[in-house]
C-alpha cells in the first residue's frame, strides 16, 4: 500500500528555531495529513490538506504540497520546547480507496530549551 | 468531551490466554480503525469498520478479531495472543467513511505478551 516516507527521520533544534520535515509520496492522493504524537500517546491531527490545495497555515504551523513533486513538508515556526513529539504524514490514495489512510514512519523533532 | 477511550491502558498477559481491548466513541462516528505501532515499523491497521456490522480487515490483521455490534463500540480480540503481538494499539474514529476529515485516536493500549 502506498506509504509517506518522512525526512528526516530525527531533528534536533534550539527552541525559537524554525523546524522543518518532509514527506513524500509514490501515487496520485486525495488529500495528505499531518499527525503528532507526543511520547506513547494517541497521535493528534494537525493539518489535512487537499490535493488541488498548494499551502496551508494554522497557528505556527505551515504545510506545503507539490502535486508535481509528490512531496509535501510541514513548517513549525519559532518552536518551543513543548513541540517535542514524532510528526507523521498519512497519505489517501485518489479514486477507489479515498477511504484508506497509510501512514509513514515519522519524525522524531527534539527541540531543546 | 468528545474523546475515543480505550481501556486498558497497560496489559501483561500470557501466551494464549484470551483477551479484549476495548474501545469506544462518543462522537457518533461512522468509521473506527485499529493500529498498531512498532519501533521502526510506524503504524499499522489491523481492522477497521465503515459502520454498524461491517468490519473489514487492514493490513495486518493476523491474529485479531474485531466486532462492531453498536456505533460507537469496536473491540479488539487476541484469541490466542503471542509475543510477537506485544505492541502499541491505538483505537481511532472519524465522521466520515472517507478518508477526507481527521482521524481522532485513543491514548494507547501498551500489550506485553510474555
Amino acid at each position: 500500500s502506498q506509504q509517506g516516507e518522512e525526512d528526516p527521520q530525527a531533528l534536533s533544534i534550539q527552541e525559537g528555531e524554525n523546524a522543518t520535515m518532509n514527506c513524500s509520496y509514490k501515487t496520485s492522493i486525495n488529500n495528505l495529513q499531518w499527525y503528532r504524537q507526543n511520547s506513547g500517546r494517541g497521535l493528534v491531527h494537525l493539518i489535512l490538506i487537499r490535493s488541488n490545495e498548494r499551502e496551508k497555515h494554522s497557528g505556527r504551523l505551515r504545510v506545503t504540497l507539490d502535486t508535481s513533486k509528490k512531496s509535501s513538508s510541514l513548517l513549525i515556526t519559532a518552536s518551543r520546547a513543548a513541540d517535542t513529539a514524532s510528526y507523521f504524514c498519512a497519505t489517501v490514495p485518489s479514486g477507489a480507496g479515498s477511504y484508506q489512510l497509510t501512514f509513514g514512519k515519522g519524525t522524531k523533532l527534539s527541540v531543546i530549551p | 468531551e468528545a474523546q475515543v477511550t480505550q481501556n486498558p491502558r497497560y496489559l501483561i498477559t500470557v501466551t494464549g490466554k484470551k483477551l479484549t481491548v476495548t474501545c469506544s466513541q462518543n462522537m457518533n462516528h461512522e468509521y473506527m480503525s485499529w493500529y498498531r505501532q512498532d519501533p521502526g515499523l510506524g503504524l499499522r491497521q489491523i481492522y477497521y469498520s465503515m459502520n454498524v456490522e461491517a468490519t473489514d480487515k487492514g493490513d495486518v490483521p493476523e491474529g485479531y478479531k474485531v466486532s462492531r455490534k453498536e456505533k460507537r463500540n469496536f473491540p479488539l480480540i487476541l484469541e490466542s495472543p503471542s509475543p510477537n503481538q506485544t505492541s502499541l494499539y491505538f483505537c481511532a474514529s472519524r465522521s466520515s467513511i472517507w478518508a477526507n476529515s481527521p482521524l481522532h485516536f485513543g491514548n494507547g493500549t501498551r500489550l506485553t505478551v510474555t
